[in-house]
C-alpha cells in the first residue's frame, strides 16, 4: 500500500483566499483524522471521521475551516478565507476501526503558508 | 480535558550515551499511550503503545514503560540514526473513538 497520501505538499496563498487540501486515507481503514502542526501547540486534531461520517469536530478552530469526507477514498480539508494565523503543517491520518486502540498511520503533510 | 507533558524539549546526546525521554499525562481513564517518532519534512511514525501501568514494549535501541501517571522512552547505546523528535499521545475514556491528544514533543540529537 502506497500509504496516507496528501497533497499539495507545499501550498503557499494571500490572506483571504481559499486553500483546499487533500487526503487519501490507506484502504480499508475506517477513520480518518484531520491534524495541524505548529511550533507553539504541537500536533492538534481538528476533526475526525468514522466510515465517511464526521465524528468529533471540536478542534476546529473556527467557521473559515470544513471538512469533508464524500467516500471512503476521499476527504478534504478546506480554509475559507484563510489568513496568516492558519499557516502551519497540516496531517492527514487513518486507522483501522478493529478496536479503540490502533495506531494512526500519517500522510507526509501540506506545509501550508498564508501571506 | 486530556493533557501531555513532554520533557527535555531538547536533548543533544553523544552517540553510545544512553538517555530517558518523559512523558507526564492527566486522563480521565487511560485506554492507551502511544510513542511516535517524527523526522523533519514527514509525518508521525508509530512506535509503541501502552495500556496498563507496568507495562515495556521494546523495539531495537527503544523501550517504552508506563505508570499511572507517566511514561518513559528509555534510549539504549543511541545512534544518529536516531535523531528525530519523539511525540507522546494519550487516549482517553472521554475521547471516544481514535482520538488521540498529542504532547509536544522531545527532539533528540544523538553525535558521533
Amino acid at each position: 500500500d502506497a500509504g496516507v497520501i496528501q497533497s499539495p505538499r507545499h501550498e503557499v496563498t494571500e490572506m483571504g483566499q481559499e486553500v483546499t487540501l487533500r487526503c487519501k486515507p490507506i484502504s480499508g481503514h475506517d477513520y480518518l483524522f484531520w491534524y495541524r502542526q505548529t511550533m507553539m501547540r504541537g500536533l492538534e486534531l481538528l476533526i475526525y471521521f468514522n466510515n465517511n461520517v464526521p465524528i468529533d469536530d471540536s478542534g476546529m478552530p473556527e467557521d473559515r475551516f470544513s471538512a469533508k469526507m464524500p467516500n471512503a477514498s476521499f476527504s478534504t480539508l478546506k480554509i475559507q478565507p484563510s489568513e496568516p494565523r492558519d499557516s502551519a503543517v497540516y496531517f492527514c491520518a487513518s486507522s483501522l476501526s478493529m478496536g479503540w486502540n490502533d495506531e494512526q498511520y500519517f500522510g507526509p503533510g501540506t506545509r501550508l503558508t498564508v501571506t | 480535558e486530556d493533557q501531555v507533558t513532554q520533557s527535555p524539549e531538547a536533548l543533544r546526546l553523544q552517540e553510545g550515551e544512553s538517555s530517558s525521554l518523559n512523558c507526564s499525562y492527566t486522563v480521565s481513564g487511560l485506554r492507551g499511550l502511544f510513542w511516535y517518532r517524527q523526522d523533519p519534512g514527514k509525518g508521525p511514525e508509530f512506535l509503541f503503545t501502552l495500556y496498563s501501568a507496568g507495562e515495556e514494549k521494546e523495539k531495537e535501541r527503544l523501550k517504552a514503560t508506563l505508570t499511572k501517571k507517566e511514561s518513559f522512552l528509555h534510549i539504549t547505546a543511541p545512534k544518529p540514526e536516531d535523531s528525530a523528535t519523539y511525540l507522546c499521545a494519550v487516549q482517553g475514556l472521554t475521547g471516544g473513538g481514535n482520538k488521540l491528544t498529542f504532547g509536544t514533543g522531545t527532539q533528540l540529537k544523538v553525535e558521533l
